[in-house]
């Protein structure tokens, strides 16, 4: 099983660059590690995903070291509309590992 | 395309009544995924169909709780009978096939409250 742990809540201010690091020490060689964001009321939403270095998309950076034991999810200059929970998955759910939401990152951007 | 679309936006019922959920996935994705959130729990994975076949159903919590397929553009799970603690939000959302990548694509979610 793919589990993943990443801080419950996090706090910056806008305009910040924000870094949010996800442990994954049994992901599996084919595994891929995937963002999703979520606001209030409504459904996760995808941001990001990669196998490994970096990836680079018009939201956000996903950093991948070459052990692949962790992964971090950058956003740049973040304002007050980046306040959601953010979750690391690893993996896919329908294979067996069946990946897990959890309670993700709670990440409150201040003004 | 619309998304996945779900529907009832909201259900208020009372304990003992039968509740069902609806929910259209995006044409095309072959799977589809039931989830339930709550505070406590968080994001809980209950069943994913594969080509309208359901795969795995561990996460359903009891035999009250039932999920169906019956074609590639609709899916219904139903709670019979319901008590106040399934209430909580119930997601839906699809995929397609894409080798080991995995991106799923969400509904707005039913907001369920039992009383």
């Amino acid at each position: 099983l793919a589990k993943t742990t990443q801080p419950i809540s996090m706090d910056s201010y806008e305009g910040q660059e924000v870094n949010i690091t996800c442990s994954h020490n049994n992901i599996a060689t084919n595994d891929y590690i995937t963002w999703y964001q979520q606001f209030p009321s409504q459904g996760p939403r995808f941001i990001i995903q990669g196998c490994k270095t970096k990836v680079t998309n018009e939201v956000a950076s996903l950093f991948i070291p070459a052990d692949r034991k962790s992964s971090t999810l950058s956003l740049p200059r973040v304002s007050l509309s980046d306040t959601a929970v953010y979750y690391c998955l690893v993996g896919a759910a329908r294979r067996d590992d069946k990946i897990i939401f959890g309670k993700g990152t709670r990440l409150h951007i201040l003004p | 395309d619309a998304g996945v679309i779900q529907s009832p936006r909201h259900e208020v019922t009372e304990m003992g009544q039968e509740v069902t959920l609806r929910c259209k996935p995006i044409s095309g994705h072959d799977y589809l995924f039931w989830y339930r959130q709550t505070m406590m729990r968080g994001l809980e994975l209950l069943i994913y169909f594969n080509n309208n076949v359901p795969i795995d159903d561990s996460g359903m919590p009891e035999d009250r709780f039932s999920a169906k397929m019956p074609n590639a553009s609709f899916s219904t799970l139903k709670i019979q009978p319901s008590e106040p603690r399934d209430s909580a939000v119930y997601f839906c959302a699809s995929s397609p096939l894409t080798g080991d990548q995995e991106t799923q694509y969400f509904g707005p979610g039913t907001r369920l409250l039992v009383l």
